[in-house]
């Protein structure tokens, strides 16, 4: 069946560089997009990028600068990279896999940027 | 970017009860609008896509509806498990959006 669990740091310092992990099963990525959504506590949902299955990748315009989304299809795995994390990064990271829309979800990982 | 403007922030009924909540889209999105109900400490689940489709497993008391950049999700005979938050989204154009969310609860 569709599966798709997150992994990475529970705690970030500030300015410092968050690194996701989403691992999928039951479907392959050279024929689904995923995609990073995430909600800070007690928030409400916010669309940060995806990776398409043919390998290109969108961002968020409020987040691009810091961004990275990669994947390797081997792994069944996509990658998130955000560089210079301030405390309203803080949030729970979900991926998501998409055939139009999001139909499959993580769990979610809890991120907290703090010293 | 597409402001996706959620009514009401939060609701209250009663079991057996028909709500209603809409998202208005701030320009045309066609029918590239979801719906998704969240329960405390879970991920987001879909309803409905594509405006007015079921998405599968999902009770019928549910529907999805638009009158122009209107979007409207209607829960018929409401049930104990339909609290929780509830989003619409919109997939037309990149940055996608949600809703800000309605909280739903049981009297």
């Amino acid at each position: 069946q569709v599966q798709l669990k997150e992994s990475g740091p529970g705690l970030v310092q500030p300015s410092q560089t968050l690194s996701l992990t989403c691992t999928v099963s039951g479907f392959s990525l050279t024929s689904n997009s995923v995609h990073w959504v995430r909600q800070p506590p007690g928030k409400g949902l916010e669309w940060v990028g995806a990776i398409w299955s043919g390998g290109s990748t969108d961002y968020n315009s409020a987040l691009k600068s810091r961004l990275s989304i990669s994947r390797d299809t081997s792994k069944s795995q996509v990658f998130l990279k955000m560089n210079s994390l301030q405390t309203e990064d803080t949030a729970i990271y979900f991926c998501t896999r998409s055939r139009n829309w999001f139909d499959y979800w993580g769990q979610g990982v809890m991120v907290t940027v703090s010293s | 970017d597409i402001q996706m403007t959620q009514s009401p922030a939060s609701l209250s009924a009663s079991p057996e009860e028909i709500v209603t909540i809409t998202c208005q889209a701030s320009q045309d999105i066609g029918n590239w609008l979801a719906w998704y109900q969240q329960k405390p400490g879970k991920s987001p689940q879909l309803l409905i896509y594509s405006a007015t489709s079921l998405a599968d497993g999902i009770p019928s008391r549910f529907s999805g509806s638009r009158s122009g950049t209107q979007y409207s999700l209607k829960i018929s005979r409401l049930q104990v498990e339909d609290t929780g938050i509830y989003y619409c989204l919109q997939r037309y154009s990149n940055p996608y959006t949600f809703g800000a969310g309605t909280k739903l609860e049981l009297k």
